[in-house]
């Protein structure tokens, strides 16, 4: 049973736009929520994070926002450039653990 | 930012062979993970460290093993490779700490023939 989902497996948008990248849970004692990118050939990298505790994460032009109660996730990026063309994948963590979970991820595709 | 290297990169190779994907981190990290990750779908992890001597299994069920003898190395061998092994092989590095960023290299894009 998959816990975390990506359920866009594409998005589109043009330069300067927003862009809204989805994400939902289901294990409620999940704590701690990460947007990785990761280019073609390439490992995924370290975009940014949230706690549970938090409802809203910001980095420049990047902001993620947490709704716990709907268990969903959601990554914003404005505006939009086409270097941001990438896939996307939404993580979560348990305390005790440390592990990361993955959803499928999200090709974000912006267009000039 | 980590340094994270795995070698090699691409590898095609025949079945029953013995393959070593290597992992080295300069970074001084405790924690180390292998994924697996298949085209389209989400990364599983397969085992990962929290030190040296130190190596569990992760969610996914995997026939590779691993060990963990130096701190900075982190290799994954499978003894007899199978085409079922056809896959992305991602090791990733973090610092102490349950909400650590991981660190991930560049992948191995292993094919078994």
């Amino acid at each position: 049973d998959q816990q975390v989902k990506q359920n866009s497996p594409s998005l589109s948008v043009q330069e300067g736009r927003i862009s809204i990248l989805n994400c939902d849970y289901t294990n409620s004692m999940f704590d701690y929520f990460l947007w990785y990118k990761k280019y073609p050939a390439e490992g995924p990298t370290f975009l940014i994070s949230i706690s549970s505790i938090k409802d809203k994460n910001e980095d420049g032009r990047f902001t993620v926002f947490l709704n716990k109660s709907a268990k969903h996730l959601s990554l914003h990026i404005v505006p939009s450039q086409p270097g941001d063309s990438a896939v996307y994948f939404c993580a979560a963590t348990l305390y005790q653990g440390g592990k990361l979970i993955f959803g499928q991820g999200t090709e974000l595709s912006v267009k000039p | 930012e980590a340094d994270i290297y795995q070698t090699p990169r691409y590898l095609v190779i025949g079945t029953g062979k013995k393959i070593t994907l290597e992992c080295s981190q300069t970074m001084g990290h405790d924690k180390m993970y292998w994924y697996q990750q298949d085209p389209g779908m989400e990364l599983h992890l397969i085992h990962y460290s929290y030190g040296v001597n130190s190596t569990e299994k992760g969610d996914l069920s995997s026939e590779s093993t691993v060990s963990r003898i130096r701190t900075e190395h982190f290799p994954l061998t499978l003894e007899s490779a199978r085409p079922s092994h056809t896959s992305q092989y991602l090791c990733a590095s973090s610092e102490p700490g349950s909400h650590q960023p991981q660190h991930f290299g560049d992948g191995t894009r292993l094919s078994i023939l």
